[in-house]
């Protein structure tokens, strides 16, 4: 079965950016999706089809992918953005998470 | 505004059963694919079954397969979640969810709060 890697924590200054990868074997060839959850509370997308956004989410997320790896990015991180960060792919008919990342602003 | 507001869940002895149901609102429901994606405890997420908008296909983690059934009403606008032969090991928030699917792949809109399944002696 497919399988997400994720850092399991990522630590950023207010103001700067985070960066959360996501590695799978060829990722660069599906598309990758990714959720916010903060505690208690369901997760929400964040940013679909690799890159895009969905509406209310702010320009300050960003993803990419190519090859082995998925990013995403996280610019001018503020407080509100600590939370854990799932990416996911679509593979032989079933959902797969990854590993998750808990994003900590210092 | 879409509202998913999952219900049923509870503490099962293992080898028990329940039944999870979800009800939706805020959009048409027989237009979208829905899936159960589960958390245990201080854990990541985890995919456990979808059903296509008119319940004609079905699919299960390998992991649950054979013990839970996915099913759904469009009529009454709900999603359910047969679980059988429960284990220690389905302990978790269950989350109902709506998904959405293009070009080869699918990924999930909209989530509900989810319901706490609890397997214990």
């Amino acid at each position: 079965s497919y399988v997400l890697t994720q850092p399991p924590s990522v630590s950023v200054a207010p103001g700067q950016t985070a960066r959360i990868t996501c590695g799978g074997n060829n990722i660069g060839s599906k598309s990758v999706h990714w959720y916010q959850q903060k505690p208690g509370q369901a997760p929400v997308l964040v940013v679909y089809d690799d890159s895009d956004r969905p509406s209310g989410i702010p320009e300050r997320f960003s993803g990419s992918n190519s090859g082995n790896t998925a990013t995403l990015t996280i610019s001018r991180v503020e407080a509100g953005d600590e939370a854990d960060y799932y990416c996911q792919v679509w593979d032989s008919s079933s959902y797969v998470f990854g590993t998750g990342t808990k994003v900590t602003v210092l | 505004e879409v509202q998913l507001v999952e219900s049923g869940g509870g503490v099962v002895r293992p080898g028990g059963s329940l039944r999870l149901s979800c009800a939706a609102s805020g959009f048409t429901f027989d237009d979208y694919g829905m899936d159960w994606v589960r958390q245990a405890p201080e854990k990541g997420l985890e995919w456990v079954s979808g059903i296509n908008w008119n319940g004609g296909s079905t699919g299960y983690a390998d992991s649950v397969k054979g013990r839970l059934t996915i099913s759904r009403d469009n009529a009454k606008n709900s999603l359910y979640l047969q679980m059988n032969s429960l284990r220690a090991e389905d302990t978790a928030l269950y989350h109902c969810a709506r998904e959405f699917c293009s070009g080869g792949s699918c990924y999930i809109e909209y989530w509900g709060q989810g319901t706490l399944v609890t397997v214990s002696s």
